[in-house]
């Protein structure tokens, strides 16, 4: 019964280096989203896929690239880490796109 | 573009109370609004999920109602308990939008002995 498995769970990056955060659903959802949670911001969309092999951006996809090449993963990669992207990261995932969303635990990135 | 609003950002009451949460947003247009919890360092679980043509949602204590037309949605906690206390985010989803939900800022609520 794991739902929505995020990976790391806590992470510290220079500034311009480099990391890959896995999110694994095990409930074969087609939906799978990345999102960021900043204080008083809410929470906002960076990119998500609407099934396997796809992607698409979301409200703020600028430092992110994503690959969706299996059903049940969907991975979050920083290319040259800076300091805006400290943040806590949530993967969601849905049966369709107005089914509710499961959320992960989150990763919690900080860039120094 | 769509904004939604949560007043007010903390509330605390004692146990035993029912309560009322508030979301606000500003375009009618929604596909369903969507109630969760975060608990402190975790992730977001879904409480219930209102369909436009849907004018209120039952599960268990909680409530929660839709008023497209003024733009207002409302949680409902009966019997409060210090089990409850967490923070109440919710999320509105625009027709024709595959995946865009637009959160609030959510309200932190405290329910005390």
């Amino acid at each position: 019964n794991a739902g929505v498995t995020q990976t790391p769970k806590f992470r510290v990056l220079k500034t311009g280096q480099s990391m890959t955060l896995l999110c694994a659903q095990d409930m074969n959802h087609e939906y799978m989203y990345w999102y960021r949670q900043d204080p008083g911001m809410g929470l906002r969309l960076i990119h998500y896929s609407v099934g396997e092999g796809t992607t698409a951006k979301g409200e703020v996809p600028d430092g992110y690239n994503v690959s969706r090449l299996k059903k049940q993963n969907f991975l979050l990669g920083l290319e040259s880490a800076a300091p805006s992207q400290t943040s806590v990261y949530f993967c969601a995932s849905s049966f369709l796109p107005g089914s509710p969303l499961h959320f992960g635990n989150g990763t919690r990135l900080t860039v120094t | 573009k769509q904004e939604v609003t949560q007043i007010p950002a903390a509330l605390s009451v004692p146990e035993g109370e029912n309560l009322v949460l508030n979301c606000s947003f500003t375009d009618s247009a929604i596909y369903n609004l969507q109630w969760f919890r975060q608990d402190p360092g975790k992730g977001l679980t879904s409480l219930l999920l209102i369909q436009s043509s849907q004018r209120e949602q039952t599960s268990g204590r909680l409530n929660a109602s839709l008023d497209k037309s003024s733009g207002r949605s409302t949680l409902y906690i009966a019997a409060s308990q210090p089990g409850d206390s967490a923070t109440y985010l919710c999320a509105v989803r625009l027709t024709g939008t595959a995946s865009k939900l637009t959160f609030g800022t959510g309200t932190r609520l405290q329910v005390t002995l």
